[in-house]
């Protein structure tokens, strides 16, 4: 079956500009996470969904980020006006709803970001 | 906060033998935790989940220990090959985050 895809693979932009990534969870996983990675760094925790909604949003950076879920399924963050340190990539996770942190999670292959 | 220790120098070890990598956390009791492998490029692959209540996980090559007590997982392959080399990574939950490690990097010699 098909795992969790992202979308664009990679995205270069100049600073200043708005992006948006997706992440298209696999079916039936109610829970999905987004994280940022940077290069040898381990991984930011940012924001995680149980169906539509999320439960904590304060490891959003700034308020140049935001996230939505629609339908309990596809996923969008968004970056406004970005800057240079936002340059990374952008994993998205989806897992079973049995609680955070109790099921494995399924990772996309990320998007990566270069702002300019 | 909740902090997570991973060993940040790579870990070379000879083909056949066994590694061992170190997972110690702070200021949290954590009701499970988990360790990913992480190959460039790719995002993480789920290898074993321990669960506070469990001493020891094991998964054919693969064995994690939980020591709450310590404060401290420990993640073991035995007989490794080259094929296991790569970053390996530990999560833990705290306030409705998942909270990783920074990974050390495995580097298995032939």
């Amino acid at each position: 079956g098909a795992g969790v895809s992202q979308s664009p693979s990679n995205k270069v932009t100049e600073k200043g500009k708005d992006v948006e990534l997706r992440c298209d969870p696999i079916s039936g996983h109610t829970a999905l996470y987004w994280y940022r990675q940077s290069l040898g760094q381990g991984l930011e925790f940012l924001i995680y969904f149980q169906g539509n909604s999320a439960p904590d949003k304060s490891g959003l950076p700034s308020d140049r980020f935001s996230a939505e879920r629609t339908g309990g399924s596809v996923s969008t963050l968004t970056i406004q006006r970005t800057q240079q340190e936002d340059s990374a990539v952008y994993l998205c996770a989806s897992s079973l709803p049995r609680g955070l942190g109790s099921n494995e999670q399924f990772f996309g292959p990320g998007t990566r970001l270069t702002v300019l | 906060s909740q902090k997570i220790e991973q060993n940040s120098e790579a870990l070379n070890i000879q083909e056949g033998k066994t590694a061992t990598l170190t997972c110690n956390y702070t200021n949290y009791s954590p009701a499970y935790l988990q360790w990913y492998r992480q190959d460039p490029g790719r995002g993480p692959v789920f290898l074993l989940l321990i669960r506070e209540n469990e001493k020891e996980k094991r998964k054919e090559r693969l064995k994690v220990t939980f020591d709450t007590t310590l404060k401290q997982s420990l993640f073991h392959i035995t007989a490794s090959q080259p094929a296991d080399s790569a970053t390996y990574l530990c999560a833990l939950v705290g306030n409705y985050q998942l909270i990783w490690g920074a990974g050390t990097k495995l580097i298995i010699k032939p």
